[in-house]
């Protein structure tokens, strides 16, 4: 199957910092990625859908001046957490669709974030 | 819009029984659905996928899966569990193969 790749798998910052995480998709040209969190021992909830050259969509109740999304080429999307704070601290994935045809998101390995 | 259910939070089994995990899922149309599974401070993988056709469909590791439209049912299953399928399994609705509804998932511990 296709291959997504996530950068970094595991970051710690300091509150009022930012963090960039990217997600690339190694061997196609996505066309849409997603976002999502994870807090422990829950679910992954959709925080945004990007697609390349326009601007996010972001799901109901999550900060789009907080969470910068970008999906500048049809390989990169990134998501930069900005002025974190611990409760930012979760598992982010990112997940990428081919165009036309696709039937399938392939999913990122993921990015723990801890807020310190 | 759509939903997921998956009724059993947590879910014990010996290795070599068989296992089933429920999946439920509220949608209007017939939607792409999908199992994955994730291990600890891992991402997801997927273990198999229904779009259309053949309502039982195999995937990867032994697991299959049967779609049922009476019952709005996607539910897992594999005869024989292994110790290293303990992880966590999610079942996923898509509308189009893309954004994603996942269920809250069900934690699978293998008993020797």
């Amino acid at each position: 199957g296709a291959v997504v790749s996530q950068h970094p798998s595991r970051v710690i910052c300091k509150s009022g910092t930012s963090v960039k995480i990217e997600c690339r998709s190694l061997d196609f040209q996505a066309t849409t990625m997603f976002w999502y969190r994870q807090f422990p021992k829950q679910s992954l909830m959709l925080m945004a859908t990007s697609n390349e050259g326009s601007k996010a969509t972001y799901e109901q109740g999550v900060e789009k001046d907080k969470f910068l999304i970008n999906h500048a080429s049809l390989t990169l999307s990134t998501l930069t957490v900005t002025s974190a704070h611990p409760e930012d601290s979760s598992f982010y994935i990112c997940s990428a669709r081919a165009g036309g045809a696709s039937t399938e998101a392939f999913f990122g390995q993921g990015t723990r974030l801890t807020v310190v | 819009a759509q939903s997921v259910t998956q009724p059993d939070i947590h879910i014990t089994v010996s290795e070599g029984a068989s296992l089933e995990l429920r999946c439920n899922y509220s949608y209007g149309a017939t939607p792409y659905l999908f199992w994955y599974v994730q291990s600890p401070g891992q991402g997801l993988q997927l273990l198999l996928k229904y779009f259309s056709g053949d309502t039982l469909v195999q995937g990867i590791k032994g697991f299959e899966a049967e779609f049922k439209r009476s019952q709005s049912s996607f539910n897992l299953r594999k005869p024989s569990v292994h110790w290293s399928d303990a992880a966590e399994y999610f079942c996923a609705v898509s509308p189009n193969a893309g954004k994603s509804t996942f269920g809250d998932g069900t934690t699978l511990t293998v008993k020797p």
